[in-house]
């Protein structure tokens, strides 16, 4: 059961452009979110985070809005270097009391392809 | 800073034959690490949660006796795939969380069996 859905397995923009990752989840117990960079053979790095208390979260090039009624949030790069073609994964916590802390829920993973 | 070590990296091993991997916590006492394996172009999956000084407990589907963890100490956490076949051959990485909602990510461990 999928519970953090990345329904993209690609996503291929030019150099300098938007790059625009998109994620839904289905448990509305879940109120952190996090958005890791990961490439092959190495543990997840991590990028950006947004509290569900919050609808946007900003870093540098990289934001993340989250649309808590739709149950969707986006990781935006912008301007997109070819340094940034790896797999993102967004993955969530959940605020449920019941669950053990620190267990994030992920999605698939959208390859991303930055040409010059 | 804090930071979660996992080794080894890369491990061939025969099939039929044990691999353990180890995953430590500096700087910090991990009481929970969570184990997750990757296979190719797939998500990562949460295997097992590890408890310090308790039993491991598995996701559903995970044979907790082919995949053993212990976690006798607060900062270390072992994997031991027994029996190793071709297809346990993938990606397994720890984690511990750090506080709050930092997660620690240990480097990944790839494991192959011929």
């Amino acid at each position: 059961d999928q519970q953090v859905k990345q329904n993209s397995p690609s996503l291929s923009v030019q150099e300098g452009r938007i790059s625009i990752l998109n994620c839904d989840y289905t448990n509305s117990m879940f109120d952190y979110f996090l958005w890791y960079k990961k490439y092959p053979a190495e543990g997840p790095t991590f990028l950006i985070s947004i509290s569900s208390i919050k609808d946007k979260n900003e870093d540098g090039r990289f934001t993340v809005f989250l649309n808590k009624s739709a149950k969707h949030l986006s990781l935006h790069i912008v301007p997109s270097q070819p340094g940034d073609s790896a797999v993102y994964f967004c993955a969530a916590l959940t605020g449920d009391r019941g669950s053990t802390l620190g267990r994030l829920y992920f999605g698939r993973g959208t390859q991303l392809t930055v040409w010059p | 800073g804090a930071v979660v070590s996992q080794h080894p990296s890369w491990v061939i091993c025969k099939s039929g034959t044990s691999v353990k991997i180890e995953c430590r916590s500096l700087d910090f006492q991990a009481t929970t690490m969570f184990w997750y394996r990757q296979f190719p172009k797939q998500s990562l999956m949460l295997m097992a949660t590890s408890n310090e000084g308790s039993k491991a407990t598995y996701e559903q589907g995970v044979e907790k006796d082919k995949f053993l963890i212990n976690h006798a100490s607060l900062t270390l956490s072992t994997l031991t795939v027994t029996s190793a076949h071709p297809e346990d051959s993938s990606f397994y990485i720890c984690s511990a969380p750090g506080g709050g909602n930092t997660i620690y990510f240990g480097e990944g461990s790839w494991l192959t069996v011929v």
